[in-house]
């Protein structure tokens, strides 16, 4: 299995707190990737990043926010959590050199906002 | 529109059968369609496709792009319970991965 975690695991939160979700991996991956999956949708892409400091937002990035101050941290902070961002969380990362796409998956976070 | 749409939704088969999943795409210009199995956790890769015409296996899963029609099938042969998960495929261009919602199959024994 590639080297990432996701901390923390679970989380419960109230509508209006902040609320920071940590990647991190020990593949040193150039790209890094933060989705969410609801039912129904699949997984949806909201930030990535391709590189330190360079990131790019995705599909469904509105209330959300991302940093990658070094290669293995990425960062999903949600600046203020409604309830409609209760979801599963998962990171991801790939490198050019495993094919265009070639993702590999994070245990992923569950996140219930109250 | 940008949709990727996979069918059946759910498959529900018996050990041993022959299963063919479904991914259609819109659009005509992009890198690779990329499959995943998801069990109870992270998605983990199986296949990436970039060219059409040439299949791809792995034991008994197997898988083809038809870039014409604008779709792709996994085909998973001898099923066994193990196989029980949520395929999704994806399709993939300059860091965009739109995943489709995924065909649930369950195995029975």
């Amino acid at each position: 299995d590639a080297g990432i975690t996701q901390s923390p695991r679970h989380k419960v939160t109230e509508t209006g707190t902040p609320v920071t979700l940590r990647c991190h991996q020990t593949e040193n991956h150039r790209y890094m990737y933060w989705y969410r999956q609801d039912p129904g949708h699949g997984l949806r892409l909201i930030h990535y990043s391709y590189g330190v400091k360079d990131t790019d937002k995705g599909e469904v990035s509105d209330g959300y926010s991302v940093s990658r101050s070094k290669t293995e941290d990425f960062l999903l902070t949600l600046e203020s959590a409604t309830s409609s961002q209760t979801s599963v969380y998962f990171c991801a990362i790939s490198e050019v050199t495993g094919g265009p796409g070639t993702q590999y998956f994070g245990p992923g976070t569950r996140l219930l906002v109250l | 529109e940008d949709k990727v749409v996979q069918s059946p939704l759910s498959l529900v088969v018996h050990e041993g059968d022959t299963v063919t999943l479904n991914c259609s795409y819109e659009v005509t210009n992009f890198r690779s369609l990329l499959w995943y199995k998801q069990e109870k956790k992270a998605p983990t890769f199986l296949f990436m496709l970039t060219s059409s015409g040439i299949e791809k296996k792995s034991g008994r899963l197997s898988s083809i792009l038809d870039k014409k029609e604008l779709f792709s099938i996994l085909n998973i042969t001898a099923t066994q319970t193990g196989d029980s998960a949520v395929y999704l495929c994806a399709r993939y261009n300059n860091n965009d991965m739109r995943f489709g919602a995924g065909t649930r199959l369950t195995v029975k024994p």
